[in-house]
């Protein structure tokens, strides 16, 4: 199947500082990416849809302000968390579409703790 | 809107038992459909998809999941069950075609017993 990486694995930051989460489609090219976030013990909570080219669309709910997604290339999608703060510590994935099957393949996840 | 329900929040199977995970979905036309897994602190691994065709769908690790049209259900199921496949099994629902946005169910944790 299609490989998607994340970078990092975890991070560990400061409350007020920014962090940034990398996802890489590794043997295909993604024109659509997508960002969750998963609480513990609970299901994927999808945060927005990234579109290489053009401006990611937000879910209801979700601070477009705070959570950056930049989509620069058809491998590369960010997600920078601005101004951290402890509630926004969570275990954040991303995902791929790939364009030869249509079925979404998933990073590893990026665990955040904010301090 | 779309919507997928997982009854079963935790099973418990023996080794070697056999194994049905249940999906029911909720849309207007056939939606693609997805099982996923995830190990702990782990990303998730597609399992299985069902875009048309053949309602029985093969997929990895030895697992088969069945799309029931009349049922609007999608079952995952595994004959045998091995220790290493104690973790979380989430099913997804997508609108066919076209912009895909998908939608997770609560999940089912599994846990398999010696």
């Amino acid at each position: 199947g299609a490989v998607v990486s994340q970078h990092p694995s975890w991070v560990i930051c400061k409350s007020g500082t920014s962090v940034k989460i990398e996802c890489r489609s590794l043997d295909f090219q993604a024109t659509t990416m997508f960002w969750y976030r998963q609480f513990p013990k609970q299901s994927l909570m999808l945060m927005a849809t990234s579109n290489e080219g053009s401006k990611a669309t937000y879910e209801q709910g979700v601070e477009k302000d705070k959570f950056l997604i930049n989509h620069a290339s058809l491998t590369l999608s960010t997600l920078t968390v601005t101004s951290a703060h402890p509630e926004d510590s969570s275990f954040y994935i991303c995902s791929a579409r790939d364009p030869r099957d249509l079925a979404q393949y998933f990073g590893p996840g990026t665990r955040l703790t904010v301090l | 809107a779309q919507s997928v329900t997982q009854p079963d929040i935790h099973i418990t199977v023996s080794e070697g038992a056999s194994l049905e995970l249940r999906c029911n979905y909720s849309y207007g036309a056939t939606p693609y459909l997805f099982w996923y897994v995830q190990s702990p602190g782990q990303g998730l691994q597609l399992l299985l998809k069902y875009f048309s065709g053949d309602t029985l769908v093969q997929g990895i690790k030895g697992f088969e999941a069945e799309f029931k049209r009349s049922q609007s259900s999608f079952n995952l199921r595994k004959p045998s069950v091995h220790w290493s496949d104690a973790a979380e099994y989430f099913c997804a629902v997508a609108p066919s075609g076209g912009y895909q946005k998908v939608t997770f169910g609560i999940g089912t944790k599994l846990q398999v017993i010696p």
